[in-house]
């Protein structure tokens, strides 16, 4: 069956980068009628859709207008993964992140990763 | 953004008895071409990421217990548990999918 397995730190200090891999088995991150997307969760914001990845012959990326300007989200197709990277953290982006698979609806999360952001 | 907004905030149910939660939302979800809702639910219990239910508004994800129903119209939906259990307690989540950016409703924390 299809898994998700993240990692990455659980700390990262204020004006620093945020980054997070999600490893993908049972599915290929090239394939053409699914999309790759990372969400995060926290008290204040509940669940908040941050972007995602797919690749339609060629490879597209979308982004929350939130975070528009500090978010990347890549593909890794030697290693089946996709990636995370958010630059110029605050305590704001405190939260538990998550990155699953949108095929309809998300039918696929990882196991979750709370980043803290504090010095 | 399509805000979905849930009631109630919270929920209490005997076990055995009927749970139903409400998802409004901003407007319309309907995927024309298909003729089919992008709404989906989720449940959520703590520690864990949340786990899909229902999708298209009322179909069931595979693995779902059939106690558990979607249904609505328009801009209103519903998630029915019609028998409730002990391992149903959790928080659960409706989604719109029909256009980015992606939302959620609040949630609904379900207790016994």
């Amino acid at each position: 069956q299809v898994q998700l397995q993240q990692s990455g730190p659980g700390l990262v200090k204020p004006s620093q980068t945020l980054s997070l891999t999600c490893a993908i088995s049972g599915d290929s991150v090239s394939g053409n009628s699914v999309t790759w997307n990372w969400i995060r969760q926290s008290p204040s914001r509940g669940l908040e859709w941050l972007g995602r990845t797919y690749y339609r012959s060629k490879w597209y990326s979308d982004y929350a207008v939130s975070v528009k300007s500090r978010i990347t989200i890549n593909a890794d197709t030697s290693n089946n993964q996709f990636s995370l990277q958010l630059d110029s953290v605050t305590p704001e982006d405190t939260a538990v992140y998550y990155c699953t698979r949108q095929k309809g609806a998300f039918d696929i999360w990882g196991q979750g990763t709370l980043v803290t952001v504090s010095s | 953004d399509i805000v979905m907004t849930q009631s109630p905030d919270s929920l209490a149910v005997s076990l055995g008895e009927r749970a139903t939660i409400n998802c409004e939302s901003s407007q319309s979800v309907l995927q024309s071409s298909q003729n089919k809702y992008c709404l989906a639910w989720y449940q959520q219990k703590p520690g864990q990421p949340p786990k899909l239910l229902i999708y298209w508004a009322s179909t069931r994800e595979s693995g779902v217990p059939d106690r558990f129903s979607g249904s609505g119209s328009g801009t209103t939906f519903s998630l029915t548990i019609s028998s409730l259990q002990a391992e149903d307690v959790a928080v659960y989540y409706c989604h719109q999918y029909y256009n980015l950016p992606h939302t959620f409703g609040q949630g609904t924390k379900l207790e016994i």
